[in-house]
């Protein structure tokens, strides 16, 4: 069966140097997400992209964030210089259209750690 | 804006014990729900989902109805297992053009034999 992955699983940064997350969606999947999860808190929405462009972002994904499609297959979320309330969960999902009450498939995420 | 409430955890119980956990909504619009369930280790999957009022979703023995007039999306089990436990999270995505997913706290449900 499909499914999302991404890595690392884990990346540990000090705080104000840049990371890049990397998902693969599933192959035919046209939808891409990310959100995060700091622990003990919820699931909170960052951003959605559709065809080279962000669709919608929230105000957590300020101008420290950055989405790309840098190829036909991975899909990367880059926080240029990263601050200590910046360590969570982060899962990549994709949906092969945007209907609202389609299943988005999740990665297993990669827990960032910023010190 | 939207916001899902998800009954507080965690939730201890033993095999065979039956299940509910509580979830409430507000939306504008007209939103799908979903539960999703996440085991160690592993990325959230859908566990079930309801896309309009008085739809019920089912899988694996858990069922959930959505209930509009109570703006609620509870879910249940009669018999649960040990390989039930994991995080559960109910979520709501909105019609209205919006494809992202606002999701509840998430509930931890740990099952003994």
């Amino acid at each position: 069966e499909p499914e999302v992955t991404q890595t690392p699983s884990h990346q540990v940064t000090q705080m104000g140097q840049e990371v890049i997350l990397r998902c693969v969606p599933i192959s035919n999947h046209l939808y891409f997400y990310w959100y995060r999860q700091i622990l003990g808190q919820k699931v909170e929405f960052l951003v959605s992209f559709y065809n080279n462009e962000i669709s919608e972002k929230s105000e957590i994904f300020d101008d420290q964030f950055s989405v790309e499609r840098p190829d036909g297959s991975n899909f990367t979320l880059k926080i240029r210089s990263t601050k200590l309330e910046d360590s969570a969960m982060y899962f990549c999902a994709s949906t092969a259209t945007g209907l609202a009450s389609l299943e988005q498939y999740f990665g297993p995420g990669t827990r960032l750690t910023v010190t | 804006g939207d916001s899902v409430t998800q009954m507080e955890g965690p939730v201890t119980l033993s095999e065979e014990a039956f299940l509910t956990i509580n979830c409430t909504y507000t939306a504008t619009g007209y939103p799908s729900l979903f539960w999703y369930v996440q085991y160690p280790g592993e990325g959230l999957q859908l566990l079930l989902k309801a896309t309009k009022a008085d739809d019920k979703g089912s899988n694996k023995g858990f069922e959930a109805t959505y209930r509009k007039e109570t703006t609620s999306f509870h879910l249940e089990k009669g018999s649960v297992q040990v390989s039930d436990s994991a995080v559960y999270f109910c979520a709501l995505s909105d019609s209205q053009g919006a494809q992202k997913l606002v999701f509840g706290q998430g509930t931890r449900l740990t099952i003994n034999p």
